[in-house]
């Protein structure tokens, strides 16, 4: 495809439960980011994946958050024993340049994850 | 701490009032300050990027300008279409972070 998909579009998850969320980049992208945005606010930062090399994991809010890059393009942000407070939009970007410094940024539409 | 704050949180204007949006960022240094445009249900859409001081882009009916503790987004003759939250993002140098504000929402009546 011709954007940044991600996977899937909503989750429901039962408090305690183990979820997987992933994304697609545009092919070629060396960068790639995920944040995470709560109802009415900006993204927020959680980690940046240059090719397979995850550079910086300073915004993951737990130890229950876990992402990985393998082969450098797929991305999976999995989350472990999930709290309410994980509620939110697990939204993914990719960027042709390292760093992302370009600002240019192509945001996917989105994982809407909803814990009871 | 690197800060990004928008204001107003929410503009109604009708259709052709022309208008401004304003982003105060404090950054250790800045690498690049960027503007995106997000619609309801879906990610944000790159529209700008602003480097340095006295920088100015423009695309349609939107102009982007920088100081070293603001930046505005002038929207020029505004129409419905336009309606969207604008988010204000800064990255410092050295890092990779990109930090978003809260948004601006605008509403645009026909």
């Amino acid at each position: 495809g011709a954007g940044v998909s991600q996977s899937p579009r909503y989750k429901v998850a039962k408090r305690g439960q183990d979820v997987a969320l992933r994304c697609d980049p545009i092919s070629g992208h060396v960068s790639l980011f995920w944040y995470q945005q709560a109802l009415g606010q900006g993204p927020e930062f959680l980690t940046y994946f240059q090719n397979e090399a995850q550079l910086d994991k300073s915004g993951l809010p737990s130890d229950r958050f876990f992402a990985e890059r393998p082969e450098g393009s797929v991305s999976t942000l999995k989350i472990q024993r999930t709290q309410q407070e994980d509620s939110a939009v697990y939204l993914c970007a990719s960027s042709l340049v390292a760093g992302g410094i370009t600002g240019e940024l192509f945001f996917g539409e989105g994982s809407r994850l909803t814990v009871l | 701490e690197d800060q990004v704050t928008q204001s107003p949180e929410a503009l109604r204007l009708q259709e052709g009032e022309s208008s401004s949006l304003n982003c105060s960022y404090t950054v250790s240094g800045l690498r690049g300050l960027f503007w995106y445009r997000q619609d309801p249900g879906k990610g944000p859409e790159f529209l700008f990027t602003l480097y340095s001081a006295g920088e100015e882009k423009e695309k349609e009916r939107l102009k982007a300008t920088l100081t070293k503790k603001e930046s505005f987004l002038h929207i020029t003759a505004p129409k419905p279409e336009d309606s969207a939250t604008y988010l204000c993002a800064v990255q410092a140098t050295g890092g990779f972070k990109t930090i978003f504000g809260a948004g601006t929402r605008l509403f645009v009546k026909a």
